[in-house]
């Protein structure tokens, strides 16, 4: 996903919230989908924002900003199964019409006790 | 319902031989993906298709690559001369790709490619 940046890594305590950023190219942009990964598995979907704003689905929270081109995902009360990878992805619309989504490398996060 | 299923799910080759992987997307979807997974990295992006026709080859790493999808459905993915660095883990998603919320993609259990 070469346009799309985020950490390659992050480590974070069980019990604590960690926030997960990503920024994304703006032209042509329609949406931002945040997935899930755990080692050895394919990639599970989290959730996708499409307009400015926060929003929360239980322990996980996705927060967009299209002007900035910025999103983050926050993850409170942490427990250990949540340590895997988190991508994010965009969608953008080409000139011919179609729609692309496009993921970065994903973030690592660990969660230790 | 059934998810989107890969076959094989393994595949041990020799180096130089050709392969090809399978993807059956869910039911319904109209847009399949075929994303390269190597261990420990993110998602890299091959192919698209939108229906039959593929928008987006640019992912494709050389001429060795090609994929076609027919009928709307099943995709077919063939590497021709395998090399070492072929091997990683061969990922298809779909999307049903009827609305803006709707491009949410579905991934299958993936295909291991090792070439010895």
């Amino acid at each position: 996903g070469q346009n799309i940046d985020q950490p390659t890594e992050m480590t974070a305590t069980e019990g604590a919230i960690v926030q997960i950023n990503c920024t994304y190219q703006t032209s042509g942009f329609n949406g931002l989908f945040w997935y899930q990964q755990h080692a050895g598995e394919a990639p599970t979907f989290l959730s996708y924002n499409v307009l400015d704003g926060l929003e929360e689905k239980g322990r996980f929270s996705s927060f967009l900003s299209r002007s900035k081109g910025y999103s983050y995902l926050l993850l409170k009360e942490l427990q250990m199964k949540d340590s895997a990878s988190y991508l994010c992805a965009d969608r953008i619309g080409d000139s011919g019409g179609y729609q692309k989504v496009t993921f970065g490398t994903g973030t690592k996060l660990q969660v230790i006790p | 319902g059934a998810g989107v299923s890969q076959s094989p799910s393994n595949k041990v080759t020799e180096k130089g031989k050709d392969v090809e992987l399978r993807c059956d997307p869910i039911s319904g979807h109209t847009a399949l993906y075929w994303y390269r997974q190597s261990l420990g990295q993110g998602l890299e992006f091959l192919i698209y298709f939108q229906g039959n026709s593929a928008p987006d080859k640019s992912g494709l790493p050389s001429d060795r690559f090609s994929a076609e999808r027919t009928g709307g459905s099943v995709s077919t993915l063939t590497i021709q001369r395998t090399q070492q660095e072929d091997s990683a883990v061969y990922l298809c998603a779909s999307s049903v790709r009827a609305g803006p919320s709707t491009d949410t993609q579905y991934f299958g259990p993936g295909t291991r490619l090792t070439v010895l």
